[in-house]
């Protein structure tokens, strides 16, 4: 079946460490999307790629880094940069740059202590 | 940028009619579109417009108007599975700008 895996579902780390949340698609989908999500509140951007080797940052990039190496894999690094890194993350695809239908992985839960 | 508001939470009895508003601001634009998400759950495309107009799936349907910057999803005869966080998203059209931006959602509650 088609769709996008994130892994694991749930997460913890220690303050201070980088932490690396994995999505892959086998939709064969150009766009992919990271989206953070905090108790109660929307969906905010993180980063986003339109094609392989090309992303661009979304409204909170800050202490996110990410790379788009192979269409079907779109890493996200969560740093220690980041300042409150506890939320869910969630990551989508669309076919093509321009298109409204996004497709979503389950999400990982990050927690950091 | 993009910008989009929608109200926070509605509550309504099964059997109901519910309007979730959705207002934006965006440089640009392809289309109004909505999405359902449960608790804890992953957000699942309900529905797109990109005229002006009511498109009607079933139960949901959902309208735009381009010229105030306004759409609508409408939950007629509500259910309690229907209890869930619903949001309204756009994606820009300028150049080097094709950001899928998400509202902060509403939240429905259906009661018995």
């Amino acid at each position: 079946d088609g769709g996008i895996t994130q892994s694991p579902k749930y997460l913890f780390r220690k303050e201070g460490q980088n932490v690396t949340l994995s999505c892959e698609q086998n939709l064969n989908h150009d766009a992919m999307y990271w989206y953070r999500q905090d108790p109660g509140q929307g969906l905010r951007l993180i980063y986003y790629s339109q094609i392989v080797n090309d992303f661009q940052k979304g409204d909170i990039a800050e202490g996110y880094s990410v790379s788009r190496e192979k269409k079907e894999s779109f890493p996200l690094t969560v740093t220690s940069a980041q300042k409150n890194p506890t939320a869910f993350y969630l990551c989508a695809s669309t076919e093509g740059a321009g298109d409204t239908e996004a497709f979503f992985g389950q999400g990982t839960r990050l927690t950091v202590v | 940028g993009q910008s989009l508001e929608q109200p926070s939470e509605v509550t309504a009895v099964e059997g109901a009619i519910v309007q979730i508003n959705c207002t934006y601001q965006t440089s640009g634009f392809y289309g109004l579109s909505w999405y359902q998400q449960h608790d804890g759950g992953a957000p699942t495309f309900l529905s797109y417009n990109a005229l002006d107009g009511l498109e009607e799936t079933g139960r949901f349907s959902s309208f735009l108007s381009r010229s105030d910057s306004y759409g609508y999803l409408l939950l007629q005869e509500l259910q309690m599975k229907d209890s869930a966080s619903y949001f309204c998203a756009v994606r820009g059209s300028a150049q080097g700008d094709y950001k899928l931006s998400f509202g902060a959602g509403t939240t429905v509650t259906v009661r018995a």
